[in-house]
Order: C-alpha cells, then structure tokens, then sequence
C-alpha cells in the first residue's frame, strides 16, 4: 500500500512569516498533486509535480518533488491570513489513471 | 461557470434513518468519485464510477451505496447512518478514464464544496 504522511499536522503562525511542509512517502510515485481545502469547501487542485526534482512556483507558494520522486515539499513565503486550510498531497494509487491516495494533510492558520 | 455541485451543503439525521446526498456536474466527466472526510483527516475514497461501471473500494461499508443514472448526477446513499458516519463527504470529478499508464499530470479531480453530515 502506497502511503503518503505530511508533517507538520498542525501550523500556527504570523502573518509575514515562511514555512514549509512536507509529504513523505517510501513508495516511488509517478507524480503528486497538492491540494488546498479551506473551511467548509472542498479541495482545490493548486499543482501537480511530475518529475524527479522538479521545482514549480505558484506567485508565493513553491512546490518541489523529490529527485527519486518518494517526496515532495510545499514551501510558502511571506503567509498570509488568506493562506490559511487545509493542504494535502496526493498521489496515483498503484501510479495508475485516477485513483488518488491522500496524505493526512497539514492544518496552516495564519494569523493577521 | 462549469463546476461540482453538491446538495445540500448540511444535512442533519437521525441515527438509522436512510439519508441521500447528490452531486451533479456540468463539466460532463467521465469519472465522478464519493469521499468520505473526517474531522482533521484525509479524504477517504469511498467508490467512483467510470462511465455507469461502479467501483467500490474494498472497505467501503454495505452500508453506503451508490446510483448515477446519467452523466451529470451521482448519488450517495447511507442506508442505515450510524454515529461514525458523521462526515463531510466529498464529491469529485475528472475527465479521462482511469487506465493503467495515464500520467496524473493529464488528470485533475475537480471537488465540490461537500455534504456536512450530522447524525444525532
């Protein structure tokens, strides 16, 4: 069974400040999706990293997929209260079609 | 604009009492999927339907079952709702069909903004 664990489960902090989180997994995926769930709302898809250290940057948030492709990192600069959810990774079960495993998802408040 | 609506956004009942939840989609995916999200946890693929063929996840309760009559509607059926089955249960959508070899890149879910279920 492919699993996908996130660190941290819970981050409180400043607006203005950096952070990063992590999906960890020992299984090889084909590629990674993050997603971003705020309250009340389902997730939305914010990017998705394919191959084996490849970086993508979306405006503040930077995305980052581990060279043999067992990880993959979320970094955020500068947060702001708007940046607060729920944000998960997720990865093909088995690396085939749809099916998506997700990990526990790490829990971000900013605050004003 | 295209999108996943589900319906209704909160849904309140008693325990043992059949509830249903809907979805519709005006994307005309192929693919929809049912999640099952606790509190603070990860979404939990519950089935998904591919065209009308019906998948169920080898976990997933008797309990829960499933209908999509047409392409735009799928719905979650919870024949006997117990106190564990307060959720928010998701409903997803995506386009090409979950063949073996597809890269996930060519794939995004796409969420609507779920059920709220509370079973008193």
């Amino acid at each position: 069974t492919q699993l996908l664990e996130q660190s941290p489960q819970f981050l409180s902090i400043q607006e203005g400040e950096n952070l990063t989180v992590y999906c960890n997994s020992s299984s090889v995926f084909s590629s990674l999706q993050w997603y971003r769930q705020e309250p009340g709302e389902g997730p939305v898809l914010l990017v998705t990293v394919v191959t084996g250290g490849e970086v993508k940057k979306l405006k503040r948030l930077t995305f980052q997929f581990g060279d043999a492709r067992k990880d993959s990192s979320l970094h955020i600069t500068a947060a702001q209260p708007g940046d607060t959810g729920l944000y998960l990774c997720a990865g093909p079960i088995n690396n085939a079609g749809n099916m998506l495993t997700f990990g526990g998802g790490t829990r971000l408040m900013v605050k004003p | 604009d295209a999108m996943v609506i589900q319906n209704p956004r909160y849904q309140v009942t008693q325990f043992g009492k059949p509830v249903t939840l809907s979805c519709s989609q005006t994307l005309n995916h192929n693919v929809m999927y049912w999640y099952q999200q606790k509190s603070s946890q990860a979404p939990k693929l519950l089935f998904h339907y591919y065209d009308k063929d019906f998948n169920n996840e080898a976990d997933t309760p008797d309990n829960f079952q499933s209908r999509r009559p047409n392409t735009s509607f799928c719905f979650l059926d919870i024949r006997s709702p117990g106190l564990g089955d307060a959720a928010m249960y998701l409903c997803a959508t995506s386009d090409k069909p979950g063949l073996a070899g597809v890269r996930l890149s060519d794939n995004e879910q796409f969420f609507g903004p779920g059920t709220r279920l509370t079973v008193l």
